[in-house]
């Protein structure tokens, strides 16, 4: 089944712990991008990658970091969590940087 | 940054009302998407325009993509409760990979 993964779905964490979040596709597409989902201000590109090795910063891209070593992988690092990155994380990945088929959603609270 | 504004922001009609939503921009697009994201899940794609002044229909949803290709539509025909959901658009432009999403308007159709 073509389908975009994330894990964990729910994390809850301290502030300054780092964490990761994971991304995986299985349908060989070249665009991956990460979002951001806050009530009232709809959905936020944090990242994108057009390719492997290949990144580039979206509108929100402070406090994160992201990696492409593999086509399938997209992962999302933040370093240092703070309370203002608590918030709905959604993974899409994309065979044309148009249409975009998105991940089921990571709920991330910062305590 | 470009930006995509969307109305109503709210919208509750009764089953078989018809309903449109408006996605609006001072930017050209080179295409533009419209997604139904459902409480709890990713936004999932509906389509995909890329010509100005193009017409896509999909069953009871029709979506326009107006001549200068800074604004679109969705019109739904005879409503249904499973047409309940945010509706989303996001646009591209020649920067490939860097999407901008509108903030969304939510649709209640009560039975």
């Amino acid at each position: 089944e073509a389908q975009v993964t994330q894990n964990p779905r729910y994390l809850i964490t301290v502030t300054g712990k780092k964490l990761t979040v994971t991304c995986s596709q299985n349908m060989n597409h070249e665009y991956m991008s990460w979002y951001r989902q806050d009530p009232g201000l709809g959905l936020r590109q944090i990242y994108y990658s057009m390719n492997v090795e290949v990144t580039d910063k979206g509108d929100v891209p402070e406090g994160y970091k992201v990696s492409r070593k593999e086509k399938r992988n997209f992962p999302l690092i933040l370093e240092s969590p703070s309370p203002n990155q608590t918030s709905l994380y959604f993974c899409a990945s994309s065979p044309s940087s148009y249409e975009q088929y998105f991940g089921p959603g990571t709920r991330l609270t910062v305590t | 940054t470009q930006l995509l504004e969307q109305s109503p922001q709210f919208l509750s009609i009764q089953e078989g009302e018809n309903l449109t939503v408006y996605c609006n921009s001072s930017s050209v697009f080179s295409s533009l998407q419209w997604y139904r994201q459902e409480p709890g899940e990713g936004p999932v794609l509906l389509v995909t325009v890329v010509t100005g002044g193009e017409v896509k229909k999909l069953k009871r949803l029709t979506f326009q993509f107006g001549d200068a290709r800074k604004d679109s539509s969705l019109h739904i025909t005879a409503a249904q409760p499973g047409d309940t959901g945010l509706y989303l658009c996001a646009g591209q432009n020649t920067n490939a990979g860097k999407s901008t999403f509108g903030d969304g308007t939510t649709l209640t159709v009560k039975p």
